[in-house]
């Protein structure tokens, strides 16, 4: 059974930095396209980021660029963001996301974790 | 606001057929990508119903399809059941953007 599982989100001031974390089992996340997806406090969803099955591209949404980093560890089957400068707005409950589909621009998102809420406020 | 248009809320009652429409422009789904839907149960995380403009995953009841002309696409539900309630959100590519994009979400409510 494919299971995600978020970790890492919490209160941070701005400006300061946070890791998140998403544990892979019942898969190799390696084999797979995984993407971050947020969701604001009462907003809709919102793709922040995705690295490929290769590794070798990442993709980010225009807000986050520069400021936040995809990596994944195949060892720890563990995908991660890290997120610096971190602003109000990115206040959200962050989303790990199993990618599909035949090329980037048709991605889809097969399976998702619980989330783990990231809260950006002095 | 986002980039995939969907109407706040729909309603309808048990039984009845219901359609939640996702308007994109010509760098989305009027370009020809693939339109993906996802139901957010209440408390849960989304659930893959649509991928590819109107194929079920497997487990996802024939009830669920969609379909896609131009710059829109839609999610149909037959024979709507009280389980049905949730939030819809449709997902395309985005050219201009180069990237994944969202609709703002459908709540449907079963009356």
């Amino acid at each position: 059974e494919v299971q995600l599982l978020e970790s890492g989100g919490g209160l941070v001031q701005p400006g300061g930095s946070l890791r998140l974390s998403c544990a892979a089992s019942g898969f190799s996340l390696s084999n797979y396209a995984m993407n971050w997806v947020r969701q604001a406090p009462g907003k809709g969803l919102e793709w922040v980021s995705g690295i490929s099955v290769s590794g070798d591209n990442t993709y980010y949404t225009n807000s986050v660029k520069g400021r936040f980093t995809i990596s994944r560890d195949s060892s720890k089957n563990t995908l991660y963001l890290q997120m610096n400068s971190l602003r109000a707005e990115d206040t959200a409950v962050y989303y790990c996301a199993k990618g599909r589909g035949s090329r980037w621009t048709a991605l889809y998102f097969d399976s998702w974790g619980q989330g783990t809420l990231v809260t950006v406020s002095s | 606001q986002s980039v995939l248009t969907q109407p706040p809320s729909v309603s309808g009652a048990p039984g009845q057929r219901v359609t939640i429409s996702c308007t994109g422009s010509s760098s989305n789904i009027g370009a020809g990508y693939d339109v993906h839907w996802y139901q957010r149960l209440p408390g849960t995380a989304p659930k893959l119903l649509i991928y590819g403009d109107s194929n079920r995953p497997s487990g996802v009841a024939d009830r669920f399809s969609g379909s896609k002309s131009g710059t829109s696409a839609s999610l149909a539900i037959s024979g709507l059941q009280a389980e049905d309630e949730a939030d819809y959100y449709c997902q395309s590519y985005d050219s201009r953007l180069s990237g994944s994009v969202f609709g703002g979400g459908t709540k449907l409510t079963v009356l």
